[in-house]
């Protein structure tokens, strides 16, 4: 059974560089059939896609954070990575990792973010 | 980018009853790829629908989804008191993925 989890700080300045990695198990990051993606969800709120990255490191990101977002993917480690910066009140969330196929069919179980001084 | 828009915001039924659930798109949704989650607090989401109409692994057969272009709906024929949730669409055919704002089904 695949299972992504998600892991990094909770608690980012504001100004600062959010950082977090998802890590899969139970199956191959470098399937060339999916697309690994990074989803948040302010409190209270609806769900907004950050950005996706396929095995080889190609990348798109949601315009509207795409000057802000920088992701990786190390298939070595079965991990990827989602680097957001310049952080404010804004990017308060939880942060989720997904396998993108037909529809984003496995999700990571989410991490709480915090931007506060 | 498409802009997907849910409604009702909230939809309050009984166990046993059937719900509809509509999402619409500002423009076609390329090839169909239309999906639909259902979320429960403190919970990722979970893909119930892709490609419009196809259920994903282990969904039951009172969920279905419909609709093609730009008008899509999700279908819950009777529901289980496990349904009560929020549900979302997305698209993913054209980048930026875009989500609808979600529906609340509630008991009523």
């Amino acid at each position: 059974q695949l299972q992504l989890q998600e892991s990094g700080p909770g608690l980012v300045k504001p100004s600062e560089t959010l950082s977090l990695t998802c890590t899969v198990s139970g199956g191959s990051i470098s399937s060339s059939s999916y697309y690994w993606g990074w989803i948040r969800q302010p409190p209270g709120k609806g769900l907004e896609w950050i950005g996706s990255i396929y095995f080889s490191g190609s990348t798109y990101y949601n315009p509207s954070l795409k000057s802000r977002v920088t992701m990786s993917v190390d298939t070595s480690q079965n991990q990827f990575s989602l680097k957001l910066n310049s952080v404010t009140a804004a990017d308060t969330g939880v942060y989720y990792c997904a396998r993108q196929a037909a529809g984003t069919d496995y999700w990571g179980q989410g991490t709480l973010v915090t931007v506060s001084s | 980018e498409i802009v997907l828009t849910q409604s009702p915001g909230t939809l309050s039924l009984s166990p046993g009853e059937r719900a509809t659930l509509s999402c619409r798109a500002s423009q076609s949704v390329s090839s169909n790829y239309l999906a639909w989650y259902q979320q429960k607090a403190g919970q990722a989401p979970r893909l119930l629908i892709y490609g419009a109409s196809s259920r994903a692994t282990g969904i039951p057969d009172r969920f279905s989804g419909s609709g093609s272009g730009t008008d899509f709906t999700l279908t819950i024929s009777r529901l289980e008191p496990e349904d009560f949730a929020v549900y979302y669409c997305q698209q993913y055919g054209t980048s930026p993925l875009t989500f609808g704002g979600g529906t609340k089904v509630e008991i009523k």
